[in-house]
């Protein structure tokens, strides 16, 4: 079965800085891959979806890259600002039959003003 | 619109009673999802309905657990006899028939004394 690794450790960033977060998966290659933002008491907020097929994908300040042969994404955040500050999940398709997901268990950023 | 809406937003019981929660889908999503969630955890799949039919509930922990869409829509999460180790945020989330992209609500935290 498929398994999602993120950094477990806070990151700690400047304002302004760019913050990236990186998200290391085994096994098969995911149809997709997602980034989720959770902050403190609610649920995850979707924020930007990538296919296999893509390398790239941006959303205003924020960046997704897909690196299949690596096994990895990589989450940017650029000109970051302390309301960015909140734990970001990564998230693929459990499993090549299926099209449900599986979380990892998500890299706390914190914004420093 | 309105989001995902779970009651109640938190539940404190005694060890060896039962405890529903619920979910109040976006209208019109077909796809129903529940998770749970500790601290410091990515959220675990429980159980994914599409439509009125529990499509996958392998993630279901045991025979304690259960849970009903009877009419498509709202679904009740019911958990028998619960146990200290049942203490965790529950999640509900929908999506629309792509199922990629999940909708979630602001979680039911459970706390079993």
């Amino acid at each position: 079965s498929q398994k999602i690794e993120q950094n477990s450790e806070a990151l700690n960033i400047q304002e302004g800085k760019t913050a990236t977060l990186t998200c290391n998966y085994t096994n098969y290659s995911p149809a997709y891959l997602q980034w989720y933002r959770q902050d403190p008491g609610r649920g995850p907020v979707f924020l930007l979806l990538i296919r296999e097929n893509e390398k790239e994908k941006r959303k205003e300040r924020l960046k997704v890259t897909f690196d299949t042969t690596l096994k990895q994404s990589l989450f940017h955040i650029t000109a970051s600002q302390p309301a960015d500050s909140a734990t970001y999940l990564c998230a693929l398709d459990r499993d090549s039959s299926a099209s449900k997901i599986i979380f990892g268990s998500g890299t706390r950023l914190s914004i420093r003003p | 619109g309105a989001g995902v809406s779970q009651t109640p937003s938190n539940k404190v019981t005694e060890k060896g009673k039962y405890v529903e929660l619920r979910c109040d889908p976006i209208s019109g999503h077909t796809a129903l999802y529940w998770y749970r969630q500790s601290l410091g955890q990515g959220p675990e799949f429980l159980i994914y309905f599409q439509g009125t039919g529990a499509a996958d509930d392998s993630g279901l922990p045991n025979d304690r657990f259960f849970a009903v869409r009877p009419e498509g829509s709202v679904s009740t999460l019911k958990i028998q006899r619960t146990e200290r180790g049942d203490s965790a945020v529950y999640l509900c989330a929908s999506s629309s028939h792509d199922q990629e992209t999940q909708y979630f609500g602001p979680g039911t935290r459970l706390l079993v004394l």
